[in-house]
């Protein structure tokens, strides 16, 4: 069974920096096509997706994020870091880390789905 | 910021079928595969439809899901009230080289 478990602080003061850990079991961050993901979900609102990594270490950021967050993993603790910097209030949101899966269709499309995911982390920035 | 265009809402009763619409561009929905999520109320959403239409083991078949073009559409027939969630379209952006989300429908059966 595929879980993966996010674990970080559930208070961070504005311009701190938030320091997120997925812990993955019944999979391996080394599987080819396999990866991870960071998604965010401030309440109410929609799905915003931050950040992978993938199995050969291939990142991708957020355009608009992408000055503020660094993604790393830890194959051998089964374990992917997200950090955020310079924390604000809006950045407030349930984060999920989400095991993401990609390849190419026979007619050349990328066909990328995210499951499973975690239980997600409410992360609150307030002074 | 969601990048792909969905109705707030949608309603139906029992025994109704319910359709979303997804839109998107040429980079993302027209160019790579739809998927479709569902989050009920408190909980991590769920992977509900892959590569357009393809349901992973457990979705009952009352889910379906379709693509044309740059848009995306899911159906649900046989509406239950365990049904009553948001439901959220995702497609692989080649601008962006990472998935994007639709605005997200809230669908009540009444």
């Amino acid at each position: 069974q595929v879980t993966l478990k996010e674990s970080g602080p559930v208070l961070v003061k504005p311009t701190e920096t938030l320091t997120l850990t997925c812990t993955v079991s019944g999979f391996s961050l080394s599987n080819a096509r396999m990866g991870v993901s960071w998604i965010r979900q401030p309440p109410g609102k929609a799905l915003e997706w931050l950040a992978h990594i993938f199995s050969n270490d291939e990142k991708s950021y957020s355009t608009s994020l992408k000055s503020r967050l660094t993604i790393s993993k830890d194959t051998s603790e089964s374990q992917v870091v997200l950090t955020m910097t310079n924390m604000d209030p809006v950045d407030t949101a349930t984060y999920y880390c989400v095991r993401i899966g990609r390849l190419i269709t026979t007619v050349r499309e990328v066909n990328a789905w995210l499951d499973p995911w975690g239980q997600g982390t409410l992360v609150t920035v307030s002074s | 910021q969601s990048v792909l265009t969905q109705p707030p809402s949608a309603s139906g009763t029992p025994g109704q079928r319910v359709t979303i619409s997804c839109s998107g561009s040429s980079s993302n929905i027209g160019s790579n595969t739809v998927n479709w999520y569902q989050q009920l109320p408190g909980t991590a959403p769920k992977l509900l439809i892959y590569n357009n239409g393809q349901r992973p083991s457990g979705v009952p078949d009352r889910f379906s899901g379709s693509k044309s073009g740059t848009s995306g559409s899911l159906a649900i027939s046989g509406l239950q009230s365990e049904d009553e969630a948001d439901y959220y379209c995702a497609a692989w952006d080649d601008s962006l080289n990472g998935p994007v989300f639709g605005t997200g429908t809230k669908v009540t059966v009444l």
